[in-house]
């Protein structure tokens, strides 16, 4: 089947830095990504749409700025939470789209400190 | 607007019993309807789907799902639990298919030898 991967699985940074997180399609191509976060107990909130090639579409109230996604390609998208604050902290799963189908990541779980 | 509610955030089972886990959505239009399960550390993997075809949805592993119009109902059952089903389910609903979910909160189904 098809299989998506997030790097890194876990991350914890000091306020203020940016991180990057990942997420690649091993085995397929995929024009269309997503990036969810999902906080303790709570639903997958989707935070924007990641088409390869052309700008990311937001979710209302995700800051593109704070949350800069590039597609780069048809395997590779990446999420970069920038000066990140404790409220950033959460777990980020991003899936891709392909046949009707979407596949996620595993996620990569957040910690700023 | 869409939204899903999963009632129970947790379900115990004895292993051989039934399993049911609740989700009941609202659409504004004829829904499109999932079920993913995720198991620890992985991706969401996708169990089955409702696309307005047959109302009963056969998923893998012997899951199925009935959708019910009137009920706004779409309940995931399997006849047998076995140990290897302990993982959190995920019941989402989407108007324009899978390139846009929304995720209810989530049913962590553990099973009792």
């Amino acid at each position: 089947g098809a299989v998506v991967s997030q790097h890194p699985s876990r991350v914890i940074c000091k306020s203020g830095t940016s991180v990057k997180i990942e997420c690649r399609s091993l085995d397929f191509q995929a024009t269309t990504m997503f990036w969810y976060r999902q906080f303790p107990k709570k639903s997958l909130m989707l935070m924007a749409t990641s088409n390869e090639g052309s700008k990311a579409t937001y979710e209302q109230g995700v800051e593109k700025d704070k949350f800069l996604i590039n597609h780069a390609s048809l395997t590779l998208s990446t999420l970069t939470v920038t000066s990140a604050h404790p409220e950033d902290s959460s777990f980020y799963i991003c899936s891709a789209f392909v046949v009707e189908t979407q596949y996620f990541g595993p996620g990569t779980r957040l910690l700023v400190l | 607007a869409q939204s899903v509610t999963q009632l129970g955030s947790h379900v115990s089972v004895s292993e051989g019993a039934l399993v049911l886990l609740r989700c009941n959505y609202s659409s504004s239009v004829p829904p499109y309807l999932f079920w993913y399960v995720q198991y620890p550390n992985q991706g969401l993997q996708l169990l089955l789907k409702y696309t307005s075809a047959a109302t009963l949805v056969k998923g893998i592993n012997d899951f199925e799902a009935e959708f019910k119009k009137s009920e706004t109902s779409f309940h995931l059952t399997k006849p047998s639990a076995h140990m290897s089903d302990a993982a959190e389910y995920f019941c989402a609903v989407s108007k324009t298919g899978a390139n846009n979910l929304f995720f209810g909160t989530g049913t962590r189904l553990t099973v009792i030898p």
